[in-house]
C-alpha cells in the first residue's frame, strides 16, 4: 500500500515554542490530507482538513490560530503548534487520501508525539 | 510492531445485515474503536469497546471481541445506503499510540 511518513516521529519542546510536524505522501499525490489529535485514552479527534493550494477547514473548537496547516503541494502538509503549552501534548496523526476511480483511499501516518515541557 | 487486518470490500442488500472483521497483533490493546469515513470526509467514531468486554450494543451497531483470537467484528443490522462507506478498525496499543487497518468499503446495494 501507500506510505505516509511524518516527522519527527516525537518532539519534546519547552513551553512557549512552536512545533511543527510533517506529513508527507511518499509514492502518491493526495489532495486531501486530514490531521487528527489523541488524546490519552480517548479516540481520535479530527483536527482540521486540508486540501492542496485552499485554506484547511477547521473543526469546532480547534483554534486555527493555534494550529496552523499549510498544504503546500500535493505530497506535502505541516501542522505547526504554535505556542504550545503542556495541555498540547497528544498524539498528532495525518492520514492522506489517494483520489480514485472508484473512491478514495486514505493512508495514516506513524503519527508524532508531542510532549511539552 | 502492530498490525491490524481488515478485508478490503464488502456488499450487501439494503435490510440486510452487515459484518465487518478485523484482526489485530496487540495483545497489550486496551480499547478497539471503530472509525466511519464517507465519501469525502475525515474519520467518525461509530463506537469503541474496552478490552475487557466481549460485547458492546448501540442501537443497529454491534461489536463483538474475542480477545484470545485478537479478532473484532462490526455487525450493523438493516444495513441502509446511508451506510455506505469506508470502515476503519484501529486499537490503542498505549502510549497514546493507534494503528489503524486500511479499511473496508461498504457497498449497500439498495
Amino acid at each position: 500500500g501507500a506510505v505516509v511518513s511524518q516527522h519527527p516521529s516525537w518532539v519534546i519542546c519547552k513551553s512557549g515554542t512552536s512545533v511543527k510536524i510533517e506529513c508527507r505522501s511518499l509514492d502518491f499525490q493526495a489532495t486531501t490530507m486530514f490531521w487528527y489529535r489523541q488524546f490519552p485514552k480517548q479516540s481520535l479527534m479530527l483536527m482540521a482538513t486540508s486540501n492542496e493550494g485552499s485554506k484547511a477547514t477547521y473543526e469546532q473548537g480547534v483554534e486555527k490560530d493555534k494550529f496552523l496547516i499549510n498544504h503546500a503541494s500535493l505530497t506535502l502538509s505541516t501542522l505547526t503548534v504554535t505556542s504550545a503549552h503542556p495541555e498540547d501534548s497528544s498524539f498528532y496523526i495525518c492520514s492522506a487520501q489517494r483520489r480514485l476511480a472508484g473512491g478514495n483511499e486514505q493512508f495514516f501516518g506513524p503519527g508524532t508525539r508531542l510532549t511539552v515541557l | 510492531g502492530e498490525d491490524v487486518e481488515q478485508s478490503l470490500f464488502l456488499s450487501v442488500r439494503e435490510g440486510d445485515s452487515s459484518v465487518i472483521n478485523c484482526t489485530y497483533t496487540d495483545s497489550s490493546s486496551t480499547y478497539l474503536y471503530w472509525y466511519k469515513q464517507e465519501p469525502g470526509a475525515g474519520l467518525q467514531l461509530l463506537t469503541y469497546i474496552f478490552s475487557n468486554m466481549d460485547m458492546k450494543q448501540d442501537q443497529r451497531l454491534t461489536v463483538l471481541l474475542n480477545k484470545k483470537d485478537k479478532h473484532l467484528s462490526l455487525r450493523i443490522a438493516d444495513t441502509q445506503t446511508g451506510d455506505s462507506a469506508i470502515y476503519f478498525c484501529a486499537e490503542d496499543g498505549g502510549y497514546q499510540k493507534v494503528t489503524f487497518g486500511i479499511g473496508t468499503k461498504l457497498q449497500v446495494i439498495p
